[in-house]
């Protein structure tokens, strides 16, 4: 069975400071991969979206990055978080286009002090 | 644009009452519409999708076209079904790709 893996659950960082975030899928090849943000009264934002290897689409301008290195592992990155990069990072994958079902993550809850 | 609204933020019923959980969308094409659920301590996870017409957990979603709306209904609330609720809208990106949009959610508390 599929399953999705994301770390650290938990993150305090200072403002300035770089930030990884990674997510993995085992159990499925060549899935879609996502990057969402869920704030309160805001519902979940669309980061990143991406098809393959190397293939990322920005859904956004932010401070934020992704890569994906490898098909099944997906990383959000920033090389200076700001205070509005807090929240709650949840990684999502689905099969073949995004009309199919998205499963998420654990999700990570980042504070940035 | 896609958009999805989901005007309540906090929607309390009392146990055995009927709920409505309201979604609007904006799409010029043909959309596919979803209900996702988180409770508490558990990850978000699929309720829902319009295109299977089928009841989970005795809830109902029909599509109406005319009025863009994607209501999830259940005729009698549980203690339960109190969680956040998420419409959701898939449709064509410009990059020729399907994207799929949220809205803000709902709070269901449904009142022992």
């Amino acid at each position: 069975s599929q399953t999705i893996h994301q770390w650290p659950a938990t993150l305090v960082q200072p403002v300035g400071s770089p930030l990884s975030l990674e997510c993995t899928v085992e159990g499925t090849s060549n899935p879609n991969l996502y990057w969402y943000r869920q704030a309160a009264g805001r519902g979940l934002q669309l980061l990143f979206y991406s098809v393959g290897i190397g293939q990322i689409s920005s859904e956004v301008p932010q401070n934020l990055s992704a890569s994906r290195p490898q098909d099944r592992q997906f990383i959000l990155s920033s090389k200076k978080l700001l205070l509005s990069d807090s929240g709650f990072y949840l990684c999502a994958w689905s099969l073949g286009s995004s009309t199919d079902t998205q499963y998420f993550g654990p999700g990570t809850r980042l504070t940035v002090l | 644009a896609q958009r999805v609204t989901q005007p309540e933020k906090l929607l309390s019923v009392f146990k055995g009452a009927p709920v409505e959980l309201k979604c609007n969308y904006s799409y010029s094409g043909s959309p596919e519409l979803f209900w996702y659920v988180q409770y508490s301590r558990q990850r978000l996870q699929l309720l829902l999708r319009h295109i299977s017409r089928e009841s989970i957990k005795g809830f109902t979603a029909d599509l109406n076209k005319g009025e863009t709306s994607f209501h999830l209904k259940k005729p009698f609330a549980q203690e339960e079904d109190s969680a956040m609720y998420y419409c959701a809208l898939s449709g064509q990106h410009s990059g020729g790709y399907q994207k799929v949009t949220f809205g803000i959610g709902t709070k269901l508390q449904v009142i022992p």
